[in-house]
């Protein structure tokens, strides 16, 4: 499976804010995303991370809050804009690992814990 | 609207107890399911997957899953709980002809010696 590396992986952050989450995978990827865990919730998608094109955005999020770049098939960020303490989450990058024609699997890096104050 | 649904929240087992986690979807079509796991203070872990065969798949931990078409579900079981498998756990769907895996709300799991 890929390594996914996540920076940072905590930060504490001022409301008004912004920081870039960055993810780096030792392979090539077809896919990247990028999911927002709140604390003691699940996983929600935020979006779909494209190669040489604007992301695609999960209903609730737009670009001006969560900008994302995908300039290579190894690299993604995701940028989350001025911050409130409702932005305080687990960001999670995750790319799609294919294993044949059967299906594919998704693996996820450590996250990013923020906490914005 | 389609979903992803576990209905435990909050699970509480005696070690040796056995374990099973609902889950059910909502998506039509073929999908491919999927458990993670996440201990305290850890990062997610992929548990096991389905994409096609065996409805039974095995997984890592003695964990095993079935997959019923006829149920859309996709529970999750082990025979013999540790303390150790205590964690949240989430089921998790990619619906036919996406990449996207939705995830469920998540059960945690409580295993006391």
């Amino acid at each position: 499976s890929a390594v996914i590396s996540q920076k940072p992986s905590r930060d504490i952050c001022q409301r008004g804010t912004s920081l870039t989450i960055q993810c780096q995978v030792d392979s090539q990827v077809t896919m990247m995303f990028w999911y927002r865990q709140q604390p003691g919730q699940s996983l929600t998608l935020i979006a779909t991370a494209n190669q040489g094109s604007e992301a695609t955005y999960e209903s609730g999020f737009v670009i001006d809050k969560f900008p994302i770049s995908r300039p290579n098939l190894t690299f993604s960020t995701l940028t989350v804009s001025n911050m409130s303490p409702e932005d305080s989450s687990i960001y999670l990058c995750s790319v799609e690992d294919l294993a044949g024609i059967s299906g594919n699997t998704i693996y996820f890096g450590e996250g990013s814990w923020l906490t914005v104050v | 609207a389609q979903s992803v649904s576990q209905h435990n929240h909050h699970v509480i087992l005696s070690e040796a107890a056995s374990l099973e986690l609902g889950c059910n979807y909502s998506y039509g079509g073929t999908v491919n399911l999927f458990w993670y796991v996440q201990y305290p203070g850890q990062h997610l872990q992929l548990l096991l997957k389905y994409f096609s065969g065996d409805p039974l798949v095995k997984g890592i931990k003695g964990f095993e899953a079935e997959f019923i078409k006829s149920k859309f579900s996709f529970n999750l079981r082990k025979p013999s709980v540790q303390w150790s498998d205590t964690a949240e756990y989430f089921c998790a769907v990619i619906p036919y002809n996406t990449d996207k895996l939705i995830f469920g709300t998540g059960t945690r799991l409580q295993v006391f010696p």
